[in-house]
């Protein structure tokens, strides 16, 4: 069956960077874009942008331009998404998916960040 | 940028039915998908194009779009469809950019 696993909850300090991977199964992951989004305490979803993972190629929202970098590692199957000069108003769950007709979700990684 | 717009909260009663909208300019052309979410919950899909509904999700959920505006219906809503809502779309860019709305929700008492 398709799942996304992330990696585990992370806490930083104002300024620094983070990285969340997410591993993929049971599909061909050259064959799906990868989003991600995500979700402040108590807001709503906010689509960061995607990649895909046949060509390396992305697109971000406006928004994350210049401040996001999507990758992936096609051997073993997993896209990551690089976030720098974090904020407290970066604090959030981050998602990825596999948005469309066959729609399927990682289980969401906390992103803390605090002093 | 291009924006979606819905409701920031609907109400109804159980057994009646529940309309959430969703508008943009880009959906004449764009499909429409929707997802529910429940409270510490990942979304799950309950619409995609427009009005498709995915396997597992009861058939009281339904969609659909007329010009620049998409609609979740609820046909006798329960208290277990008590969540948060979200349409997305995609904008008319090409570069299949894909926008939420803000979320509407949903109180079924």
């Amino acid at each position: 069956q398709v799942q996304l696993v992330q990696s585990g909850a992370e806490v930083k300090k104002p300024g620094a960077s983070v990285k969340v991977s997410c591993k993929t199964s049971g599909y061909t992951f050259t064959g799906y874009y990868i989003h991600w989004v995500r979700q402040a305490p108590g807001q709503g979803l906010e689509w960061m942008g995607w990649i895909n993972p046949k060509s390396g190629d992305t697109i971000y929202a406006q928004k994350f331009q210049g401040w996001v970098t999507m990758t992936r590692d096609t051997s073993i199957s997993t896209a990551y998404m690089a976030l720098s000069r974090l904020t407290s108003d970066d604090t959030a769950v981050y998602y990825c998916a596999r948005l469309g007709t066959e729609d399927y979700w990682g289980q969401g990684t906390l992103v803390t960040v605090s002093s | 940028s291009y924006e979606v717009t819905q409701p920031p909260s609907v109400s109804v009663s159980p057994g009646q039915t529940a309309r959430i909208t969703c508008s943009g300019d880009a959906l004449p052309k764009k499909y429409a998908y929707w997802y529910q979410q429940k409270s510490g919950q990942a979304p799950v899909l309950v619409i995609y194009e427009d009005n498709k509904r995915p396997s597992g999700i009861p058939e009281r959920f339904s969609g659909s779009s007329s010009g620049t505006m998409a609609t979740l219906t609820i046909s006798g809503a329960q208290v277990e469809d008590e969540a948060d809502y979200y349409c997305y779309s995609t904008d008319s860019s090409g570069n299949h950019t894909v926008v939420f709305g803000g979320g509407t929700k949903l109180t079924v008492l």
